[in-house]
């Protein structure tokens, strides 16, 4: 079982839909965790960083973490062209031995 | 604007000659990490440096060093680069790592290292 896993994808989803990407993670003890987009050929940028249980907005995009079910998500809204990228999920320890695991992200397609 | 730079951008190097990657933050932060990233796969730490203090990942090769002069540089050697070294080698920095709302990871443009 990897780490962090994500569904590689590709999701195509319509401009204008919501696009829904998921990850789960092995280690019970993680605190925080990142979604990254990046685009083809260029380095991860951050979107979101979530600590705690529930949801958080930021524009488009709402980050939602279950720690129970560890799981986390990232929903875009009103997806646009400009959207497409492959998401990464990262996620961190930092009590116990720090650690980063990224996931190998979802490839989203925007279709105008 | 504050930031990480990272040079060169595109790297050619022979099989087995050293090569160094260079990394530079403005942002004043504490941790800086170095990944390897190969097409379609996640990044991968390979090592970190949480101020002066160096942590290897246990399976990071041999073949791969790192220096932090000061707080605002770090460099990647690689001794011996083979033909499985080939990728985007990421510098990345953080304010902290053992605070959850202080470790946001914020990406340089990464390296493409070609091997031949």
């Amino acid at each position: 079982q990897k780490e962090v896993e994500q569904n590689s994808g590709p999701l195509s989803v319509p401009e204008g839909a919501i696009a829904s990407l998921n990850c789960t993670y092995s280690d019970r003890v993680s605190q925080s965790f990142f979604w990254y987009r990046q685009y083809s050929g260029k380095s991860p940028e951050l979107i979101m960083s979530i600590y705690s249980n529930g949801d958080k907005e930021d524009g488009r995009f709402t980050a939602q973490l279950n720690k129970a079910s560890q799981y986390v998500s990232l929903l875009i809204r009103d997806s646009q062209p400009s959207d497409s990228a492959t998401y990464l999920c990262a996620v961190n320890r930092e009590t116990g031995g720090f650690k980063t695991i990224f996931g190998a992200g979802t490839r989203l397609f925007v279709k105008a | 604007d504050a930031m990480v730079i990272q040079n060169p951008r595109y790297q050619v190097t022979q099989f087995g000659k050293p090569v160094t990657l260079s990394c530079s933050q403005t942002l004043n932060h504490n941790v800086m990490y170095w990944y390897q990233q190969k097409s379609s796969q996640a990044p991968k730490l390979l090592f970190h440096y949480y101020d002066k203090d160096f942590n290897n990942e246990a399976d990071t090769p041999d073949n791969f060093q790192s220096r932090r002069p000061n707080t605002s540089f770090c460099f990647l050697d690689i001794r011996s680069p083979g033909l499985g070294d080939a990728a985007m080698y990421l510098c990345a920095t953080s304010r902290d790592k053992r605070l959850a709302e202080y470790n946001e990871q914020f990406f340089g443009p990464g390296t493409r290292l070609t091997v031949l």
